[in-house]
C-alpha cells in the first residue's frame, strides 16, 4: 500500500533555532512531492514542490530535500519564528491513479516557543 | 483573488439531519477537490471534479455522501442523513491544471451531535 510517514509527530523548539522534519514514503513511482504548512483552523498551504529528479527546493527559510533512492524527504526550517508554529504535511503525488490523487502524511506538529 | 471560499465555516447539527457544504473555487481553476480531515485519519480525498464533471468519487465513504458541481464557480457536498462519525473538517481545494498546486479553502468544521 502506498504510504507516507512523517516524523516526529510533534516537536517543540525555541524561537531562532533550526529544525528538520522527516518524511519517508513508499509511493513509487511518483510525479512530485510537496510540503504543506497548515496553521490551526486553516487549510493547508503549499510550501515547496519537487519532482522526482530534483534534490532540493527552497522557499525563504524553508528548504526541502529529496532522496529518491532512499525514498526520504526532509523539510529544514532555519531561524524559526513564532509564526512557524503549525502542522507540516508531506504529500506525494503518485504517477498511477492520477496526478491529482495526493497521498498525505499525518503531519508533524511544530510549536515554536519564545 | 479571494482564494477558495467555503461556507459555512462551522456547522452543528443533529444526527439524521441533512448537511450541505458549499465551495467557490478560484476563478479559472479547472479542478475542484473535496477533502475530509480528522485527527485519526488525517486528510482524505473524497471526490474531485474536472471542468464540473466528477472524475473520481472512490473516496466518498457511503451513499449518504453526494457532491455536485453545477457550474465552474460552485460546488456542494451533501450528507444525508448525517451521523456523529461524520464530524470532521471538510476542505475544498482547487487547482489550475492536472498536477498543479492545490489551493485549499479555510474549511468547514462539522459537528454532528
Amino acid at each position: 500500500k502506498n504510504q507516507v510517514e512523517q516524523s516526529p509527530q510533534s516537536l517543540i523548539i525555541l524561537e531562532g533555532k533550526n529544525c528538520t522534519l522527516q518524511c519517508n514514503y513508499t509511493v513509487s513511482p511518483f510525479s512530485n512531492l510537496r510540503w504543506y504548512k497548515q496553521d490551526t483552523g486553516r487549510g493547508p498551504v503549499s510550501l515547496t514542490i519537487m519532482t522526482f529528479s530534483e534534490n532540493t527546493k527552497s522557499n525563504g527559510r524553508y528548504t526541502a530535500t529529496l532522496d529518491a533512492d532512499t525514498k526520504q524527504s526532509s523539510l529544514h526550517i532555519t531561524a524559526s519564528q513564532l509564526s512557524d508554529s503549525a502542522s507540516y504535511i508531506c504529500v506525494v503525488s503518485p504517477l498511477s491513479g492520477g496526478y491529482n490523487k495526493l497521498i498525505f502524511g499525518a503531519g508533524t506538529r511544530l510549536a515554536v516557543h519564545p | 483573488d479571494a482564494g477558495v471560499i467555503q461556507s459555512p465555516r462551522h456547522e452543528v447539527t443533529e444526527m439524521g439531519q441533512e448537511v450541505t457544504l458549499r465551495c467557490k473555487p478560484i476563478s479559472g481553476h479547472d479542478y475542484l477537490f473535496w477533502y475530509r480531515q480528522t485527527m485519526m485519519r488525517g486528510l482524505e480525498l473524497l471526490i474531485y471534479f474536472n471542468n464540473n464533471v466528477p472524475i473520481d468519487d472512490s473516496g466518498m465513504p457511503e451513499d449518504r455522501f453526494s457532491a455536485k458541481m453545477p457550474n465552474a464557480s460552485f460546488s456542494t457536498l451533501k450528507i444525508q442523513p448525517s451521523e456523529p462519525r461524520d464530524s470532521a473538517v471538510y476542505f475544498c481545494a482547487s487547482s489550475a491544471g492536472v498536477g498543479d498546486t492545490q489551493y485549499f479553502g479555510p474549511g468547514t468544521r462539522l459537528t454532528v451531535l
